[in-house]
């Protein structure tokens, strides 16, 4: 146990719907991540948020909503989702997310699957 | 093309074997970090090396960096079927404090 826990594990969901992805870390940090990893492509940074702001979206489409509203807790609302979407989304949390690149703590991940 | 890129893709020994791991990056960093990730789970932290630091050990784990070079490797000595995993580095970088990371290293330990 990394002390990152998301929930759910799974999902499969059709393009219309709507359903959020949710993260919560029990490690006292500052920084939380969202991450998208898609099979034989590089772990793809999507959003950062600092005690609570967002400092950091890497051109995610708006079909992505991330929302957090404390520093233990970080949400990822998806909607009219396309099937390429389909990846394993990772959370991470780490001490503070500027400055020094501190190591991150991962979380177990949500297997996505856009019908 | 991307930072953190890692070679080989896909290694696979036999248990008791060492296996080394090789990363490249591209711009000026603060320090490389390796991460392991066992099959859909998430990624842990194994080693953090600082930009001013050139080797350092963990365990089995043996990591080098040369910033000359823009390189790491990381070294697994005596392996074990445990340590099948993908193995990941990823690039800190001082102004951002952002990691990039690797495509990966899939390692296949053989009993």
């Amino acid at each position: 146990e990394t002390g990152v826990t998301q929930t759910p594990r799974h999902l499969v969901m059709g393009m219309t719907n709507k359903k959020s992805l949710k993260c919560e870390q029990h490690l006292g940090h500052n920084a939380m991540y969202w991450y998208k990893q898609s099979a034989k492509k590089p772990l793809e940074l999507m959003f950062v948020y600092n005690f609570k702001e967002q400092t950091e979206n890497n051109s995610v489409p708006s079909r992505f909503s991330p929302e957090c509203p404390n520093s233990s807790h970080l949400f990822l609302h998806l909607h009219t989702l396309q099937p390429e979407d389909s990846a394993l989304y990772l959370c991470a949390s780490s001490q503070e997310g500027r400055g020094e690149s501190d190591t991150q703590y991962f979380g177990p991940g949500t297997r996505l699957t856009v019908l | 093309s991307q930072q953190g890129e890692e070679d080989p893709q896909a290694l696979s020994i036999q248990e008791g074997e060492n296996a080394t791991m090789n990363c490249s990056y591209k711009t000026s960093i603060n320090n490389l970090q390796w991460y392991r990730q066992n099959s859909g789970r998430g990624l842990v932290h194994l080693i953090l090396i600082r930009s001013n630091e050139r080797e350092k050990h963990s365990g089995r784990l043996r990591v080098t960096l040369d910033t000359s070079k823009k390189s790491s490797s990381l070294l697994i000595t005596a392996s074990r079927a445990a340590d099948t995993a993908s193995y990941f580095c990823a690039s800190g970088h001082s102004n951002t404090g952002k990691l990039i990371f690797g495509q990966g290293t899939t390692l296949q330990v053989k009993p």
